[in-house]
């Protein structure tokens, strides 16, 4: 089983729709859950960061984190087209090391 | 936000030859950086975590010396992919830590032909 799980998509919703990205992980050891958006041939981009368990709300952007069930989800309201990108979950413990997920591939279509 | 840069952000060499790839930060002292492989339509792996002052840490599977890692200071961190085949060809992304976030430089296309 690996440490982090995300359904690789790909997720194809019409401009406007709400869109949920899920992960779900393995090693309760991990505090710092976070979500980076990756276009295509660049590098990823820090969207949302989240310590420990609770939601966290950024413009469009919500990021919701269930410890006791090893559960992540970012949410995206009115989604755009620039939205359209890879989205990487990602976590780690109080060490250095950083677990991703594969990565969900959103295309939001006018 | 804090920047990362990552310098070349494409590149194509021959078999056999080697490539360096920087990683600075440049608004912050990093004391750690990361090194990442990505194969198309994968997620990133962590091939090495590079420290400044001493050795770099390799993930298993990782051999050390195809790919040399220098962090010479605290804002500059190398990746030396030597003797480069063809199936090293990936896209290269760095990254540095600013307290507890993570910030990713643009990333490296190396094709090996």
């Amino acid at each position: 089983q690996k440490e982090v799980e995300q359904d690789p998509g790909p997720l194809s919703v019409p401009e406007g729709a709400i869109v949920s990205l899920n992960c779900t992980y393995s090693n309760s050891a991990f505090q710092y859950f976070m979500w980076y958006r990756q276009y295509s041939r660049k590098g990823p981009e820090l969207l949302m960061y989240t310590y420990s368990s609770g939601n966290k709300e950024d413009g469009r952007f919500t990021a919701q984190v269930d410890k006791s069930s090893k559960y992540i989800s970012l949410f995206i309201r009115d989604s755009q087209p620039s939205d359209s990108a890879t989205y990487l979950c990602a976590m780690r413990g109080g060490n250095n090391d950083m677990r991703f997920g594969a990565g969900t591939r959103l295309t939001v279509k006018p | 936000g804090a920047v990362v840069s990552q310098h070349p952000s494409w590149v194509i060499c021959k078999s056999g030859t080697s490539v360096k790839i920087e990683c600075r930060s440049l608004d912050f002292q990093a004391t750690t950086m990361f090194w990442y492989r990505q194969f198309p339509k994968q997620s990133l792996m962590l091939m090495a975590t590079s420290n400044e002052g001493s050795k770099a840490t390799y993930e298993q599977g990782v051999e050390k010396d195809k790919f040399l890692i220098n962090h010479a200071s605290l804002t500059l961190s190398t990746l030396t992919v030597t003797s480069a085949h063809p199936e090293d060809s990936s896209f290269y992304i760095c990254s540095a830590r600013r307290e507890t976030e993570a910030f990713f430089g643009q990333g490296t296309r190396l094709t090996v032909v």
